[in-house]
């Protein structure tokens, strides 16, 4: 089955910058999404089509695509931006939809 | 307002059954691609089911085919996700999701706040 690659966590120092990647073999083809949970509430989209923000979303959330990779950047990094981040998209046909392994992103 | 509301959710045996719900209220609910995403206890997310708007498409992940039924009644606005011989691995917070049009694929706009699945004996 399809398999999306995120790393287990990230740390990062408030104000800085965060970035998370996610491989997979379809990205080439297959829009990325990207979500921010946090704990004991239900995921919050914040990056759709590799780079859309949606409304809502402080600009300091943004996403790339190159290749089979994807990136969310956290830039000026605040503690509210603690939890955990998933990737999402689809296999190459687009019918079966696939969830990164998540990140968990730790403001020091 | 726009909110999605699970129900249905509990302790089951087993082998037993258990049919989830979901409320749609605040926009067209039979506009929508709507899908059942499900998280184990300090686990990641998994993608279950999708149907169309109008029922006429539906998928399932692997790991539930032949074992779950995903429905919906656009007049009553609710998603449903029949769940029969149930396993511990089946053991999850279950999601409601609406679906956006993202071209290529699917994703994930609203969700609602999920519902506790628990299969022990």
């Amino acid at each position: 089955s399809y398999e999306l690659t995120q790393p287990p966590s990230v740390s990062v120092s408030p104000g800085q910058t965060a970035r998370i990647t996610c491989s997979g073999d379809a990205l080439p083809k297959q829009y990325a999404y990207w979500y921010q949970q946090k704990p004991g509430q239900a995921p919050v989209l914040v990056i759709y089509k590799d780079s859309e923000r949606p409304s809502g979303i402080p600009e300091r959330f943004s996403g790339s695509s190159s290749g089979t990779t994807v990136t969310l950047t956290i830039s000026g990094v605040q503690a509210e931006d603690e939890a955990d981040y998933y990737c999402q998209s689809a296999d190459s046909s687009g019918t079966y939809h696939v969830f990164g392994t998540g990140t968990k992103v730790t403001v020091l | 307002q726009v909110q999605l509301v699970e129900s249905g959710g509990g302790l089951v045996k087993p082998g037993g059954s258990l049919r989830l719900s979901c409320a749609a209220s605040g926009f067209t609910f039979s506009d929508y691609y709507m899908s059942w995403i499900r998280q184990a206890p300090g686990k990641g997310l998994e993608w279950v089911s999708y149907i169309s708007s109008s029922g006429s498409t539906i998928y399932y992940a692997d790991s539930v085919k032949g074992r779950f039924t995903i429905s919906r009644d656009n007049a009553k606005n609710s998603l449903y996700l029949q769940m029969n011989s149930l396993r511990a691995e089946d053991t999850a917070v279950y999601y409601c999701a609406r679906g956006q049009d993202g071209d290529t694929n699917w994703y994930f706009d609203l969700w609602g706040r999920g519902t506790l699945v628990t299969v022990s004996s």
